[in-house]
């Protein structure tokens, strides 16, 4: 079964570098979630979309901008790197609205890298 | 989101049943009670839900006090592959909605060979 596809896999950037990773969700998901997780910590949630229109915000930093596409792929785009942006970048989709379940399905995860 | 508690690391051996225990205490009625669990920098994997009734499927079984205030996640007959970080997750209704799940610390489970 399709599985939700995240890229790149791997990204280094230098600090004050722009970054933008994409996330594939499963067909007919609606619904994108992107998380980050620091080395040792656990995931944060950062933002959501539902039918192309943001839906929940979480720590998602100024610095970083998401939007879904009108095909359900998302982007997440993060401007003027920090160190502290270096991470594991989670997406996640799953069947938003009435009929959907909750589940989440989470990609393999995109690391970034910042030197 | 109610918060909840998990112990921070459990050992279970290779072949029993593996009991993870969720404190949530201040849930609400609407809140349903999820289960997750992240095998080292894997993506997280849906494992399990449920409001207030008994949930059984091919992964696990889900445990819920008639208060709702706790619950067990029960993995019947643990493997090696089953070592991975659980994470119990309470959030508002399961009839989709684009809300972010809050992962709290979870519990390391190890399974001893």
């Amino acid at each position: 079964a399709a599985g939700v596809i995240q890229s790149p896999r791997h990204l280094i950037k230098e600090k004050r570098e722009t970054a933008t990773l994409k996330c594939y969700p499963i067909p007919r998901h609606d619904t994108v979630y992107w998380y980050q997780q620091g080395p040792g910590q656990d995931p944060q949630f950062l933002i959501s979309f539902y039918e192309k229109m943001q839906s929940d915000k979480g720590s998602i930093p100024d610095r970083f901008s998401a939007q879904q596409f009108s095909d359900y792929h998302s982007e997440l785009n993060m401007s003027s790197l920090e160190l502290g942006d270096s991470a594991l970048y989670f997406c996640a989709s799953s069947l938003g609205g009435p009929g959907g379940g909750g589940e989440l399905f989470f990609g393999e995860g995109s690391r970034l890298t910042v030197l | 989101d109610a918060k909840t508690t998990q112990p921070p690391s459990m050992d279970c051996a290779e072949g029993r049943a593996a009991n993870l225990p969720c404190n949530h205490s201040t849930i609400s009625g609407n809140e349903y009670v999820y289960w997750y669990r992240q095998i080292h920098s894997q993506g997280p994997q849906y494992i399990i839900h449920g409001l207030k009734n008994n949930e059984t499927n091919e992964m696990a079984s889900l445990i819920i006090t008639e208060d709702r205030k706790s619950s067990t996640l029960i993995l019947p007959h643990a493997t090696l592959r089953d070592t991975a970080v659980y994470y119990c997750i309470v959030r508002v209704g399961s009839g989709g909605g684009a809300d972010g799940l809050t992962f709290g610390k979870g519990t390391h489970l190890i399974i001893q060979p």
